[in-house]
């Protein structure tokens, strides 16, 4: 089955603690993005990677970082967590790159 | 700066049409996206314009009109099911950058 697979769906972490959310995708895609999205602010970019070892800033880059050493996998990581980063992340992945995303089931973090 | 303005929330009865706006001002475009999410799942693709004019997709068509900055996502014979938040999103940068709208909660009654 084609999907987009985040791991894990729930989190809650402390603050200053590492932690790694991790995205891959069985459809050979080569857009690869990440998104929050938060109550009354709809998604919002974090990041996005066009191919392997090509990435850019989104909209709300800070506090974060990906790496897209395979064509598969596009993990999120965030360094230092803090509770402004409390929120619902979405990956996703197309074939074309402006449209036709499929989107994981989503990860609902929350920062303490 | 980038803008993507749709109605907050919209309310229809079932079997009824209903249409929602979104307006964008952003710094490119490539294209004109719509995406259907119900409660905490996951969102859809439904559609995509690239050019002015309308697309149709069973019973949702999504229009586009590039010099207003404008497209519209049109729902026909509601059901219960269509319950559910609609995203519009432009594409900019590179056709990558993908920026959408906060959302319209359409909520569907009987």
């Amino acid at each position: 089955e084609a999907q987009v697979t985040q791991n894990p769906r729930y989190l809650i972490t402390v603050t200053g603690k590492k932690l790694t959310v991790t995205c891959s995708q069985n459809m050979n895609h080569e857009y690869m993005s990440w998104y929050r999205q938060d109550p009354g602010l709809g998604l919002r970019q974090i990041y996005y990677s066009m191919n392997v070892e090509v990435t850019d800033k989104g909209d709300v880059p800070e506090g974060y970082k990906v790496s897209r050493k395979e064509k598969r996998n596009f993990p999120l990581i965030l360094e230092s967590p803090s509770p402004n980063q409390t929120s619902l992340y979405f990956c996703a992945s197309s074939t074309a790159g402006d449209y036709g995303y499929t989107f994981g089931s989503g990860t609902r973090l929350t920062v303490v | 700066g980038q803008s993507l303005e749709q109605p907050s929330e919209v309310t229809a009865v079932e079997g009824a049409i209903v249409q929602i706006n979104c307006t964008y001002q952003t710094s490119g475009f490539y294209g004109l996206s719509w995406y259907q999410q119900h409660d905490g799942g996951a969102p859809t693709f439904l559609s995509y314009n690239a050019l002015d004019g309308l697309e149709e997709t069973g019973r949702f068509s999504s229009f586009l009109s590039r010099s207003d900055s404008y497209g519209y996502l049109l729902l026909q014979e509601l059901q219960m099911k269509d319950s559910a938040s609609y995203f519009c999103a432009v594409s900019n940068q590179a056709g990558t950058a993908l920026i959408f709208g906060k959302g319209t909660t359409l909520s569907v009654s009987s």
